[in-house]
């Protein structure tokens, strides 16, 4: 089992639609959880960090759920520019600190 | 302020030659790593340096890969004997400190012919 797992997509959706990803992650051990975005070409940018609580910013919001072991992102009111690749990230404590990557779910907004 | 900087952004090499590949963190991050991505494919870990600390070398695939940070700052990626599955785009990141999110540069973009 990989360590972080994701749904590739693609996930095909109109402007304005509500979109969400999850995310499952094998070590409980983890501690530090983030979504990055990736455009195609380009290098990986922080989205957000996700917290415990669950954290909102803006049209985004994050939720943790650590019994079950996955993240979720929810995407509301759809953007043609929110169109990317969504990386979520898990980091283990202790040790090394080493942020590993899911292969990304691939988000698609058309008109 | 200045992100993390990579160079080159493009290298074409022919199968067999070395390579060395530079990223110059973000000034007075202490963290840096190392990614690695495929066409198509996830970021691939491959080593981490935390300020004086040895670094974290358990995620490169092949003793001709090695990596070294010179003064706390400025890393070099050096691939020996180049093999065509090198061929890759290679991320360095920085951060703050333990745990905080990762600055990524733009990246390499090793082709081996």
């Amino acid at each position: 089992r990989k360590e972080v797992e994701q749904d590739p997509g693609p996930f095909n959706v109109p402007e304005g639609a509500t979109v969400a990803f999850n995310c499952t992650y094998s070590n409980s051990a983890s501690q530090s959880f983030f979504w990055y975005r990736q455009d195609c070409r380009k290098e990986p940018k922080l989205l957000m960090s996700v917290y415990s609580s669950g954290n909102e910013d803006g049209r985004f919001t994050a939720q943790l759920n650590r019994a079950s072991q996955y993240i979720s992102l929810l995407i509301r009111d759809s953007k043609l520019s929110d169109s990317a690749t969504y990386l979520c990230v898990v980091a283990r404590g202790g040790g090394s600190y080493i942020p590993t990557f899911g292969r990304g779910t691939s988000l698609i907004v058309h008109p | 302020g200045a992100g993390v900087s990579q160079s080159p952004s493009n290298k074409v090499t022919e199968k067999g030659k070395d390579v060395e590949l530079r990223c110059d963190p973000i000034s007075g991050h202490t963290a840096l790593y190392w990614y690695r991505q495929s066409l198509g494919q996830g970021l691939e870990f491959l080593i981490y340096f935390q300020g004086n600390s040895a670094p974290d070398k358990s995620g490169l695939p092949s003793d001709r890969f090695s990596a070294e940070r010179t003064g706390g700052s400025v890393s070099t990626l050096t691939i020996q004997r180049t093999q065509q599955e090198d061929s890759a785009v290679y991320l360095c990141a920085s951060s703050p400190d333990r745990g905080s999110s990762l600055h990524f540069g733009n990246g390499t973009r090793l082709t081996v012919t």
